[in-house]
């Protein structure tokens, strides 16, 4: 079965601390994309950072990075510099020919 | 560039109606995809279209529900005799011909259900 786990349901931490937020998944394919997509109170679904498979280099965007472990197929979120606008749900996803496959996503909040 | 557009944002529907909702690719997209979110979950794939051909449904329930995308206008999501548990926020995204490129999402309509 081809699933993503995200084992940390909540997190909360304070305005311009760094938070590292856990996605590990399962496939059976070599090339494929991976994803972590924000989801704020206003229910949008916002592409934070991608990366492909088969680039070893950790995707970059602004304050968001992941660290990116094809042979432990782990792919965790950075966010440095917190900042409140975060708050959000965040989701990790793959990508199976056209579907996306998500996890259940963490509620990440930033407090004042 | 105007993004993936879904209408309506928000749809009420009591029990036993039907529910159609709307969804335009964004420009030069020809692939649509349905997902559904219920309440503290993930996505949930439903369906894969092209103009006028259903790729995979796979997602997508056996009985009331449906879904097209014609040559001309919008890909619609159709839920034909809405329960309860129909409530939930439906995607639609959409990704140019040929690639895996990262699926842009519109904006959900939430279905309620009295």
């Amino acid at each position: 079965a081809q699933t993503v786990t995200q084992s940390q349901p909540e997190m909360s931490v304070q305005e311009a601390e760094t938070v590292t937020l856990s996605c590990t998944y399962d496939t059976s394919e070599n090339n494929y994309y991976l994803f972590w997509y924000k989801q704020p109170p206003s229910r949008q679904m916002i592409l934070v950072i991608r990366q492909e498979a088969y680039k070893q280099q950790n995707a970059t965007e602004n304050r968001f990075s992941v660290n990116f472990q094809k042979a432990a197929k782990s792919f965790s979120l950075k966010i440095s510099d917190s900042q409140l606008g975060d708050t959000a749900m965040y989701f990790c996803a793959f990508t199976r020919n056209y579907q996306l496959i998500w996890g259940a996503g963490t509620k990440l909040i930033i407090k004042p | 560039n105007a993004g993936v557009m879904q209408n309506p944002r928000h749809l009420v529907r009591r029990r036993g109606q039907e529910a159609r909702l709307r969804c335009s690719p964004m420009k030069g997209h020809s692939h649509v995809y349905w997902y559904r979110q219920l309440p503290e979950e993930g996505l949930k794939f439903m369906v894969y279209l092209q103009k006028e051909n259903i790729i995979d449904e796979s997602g997508m329930p056996k009985e009331r529900f449906s879904a097209e995308f014609p040559k001309e206008g919008p890909s619609i999501l159709r839920i034909q005799q809405v329960v309860r548990g129909d409530s939930a926020a439906y995607f639609c995204a959409s990704s140019p011909p040929g690639t895996r490129e990262p699926q842009h999402f519109g904006d959900g309509t939430r279905l309620s259900i009295l």
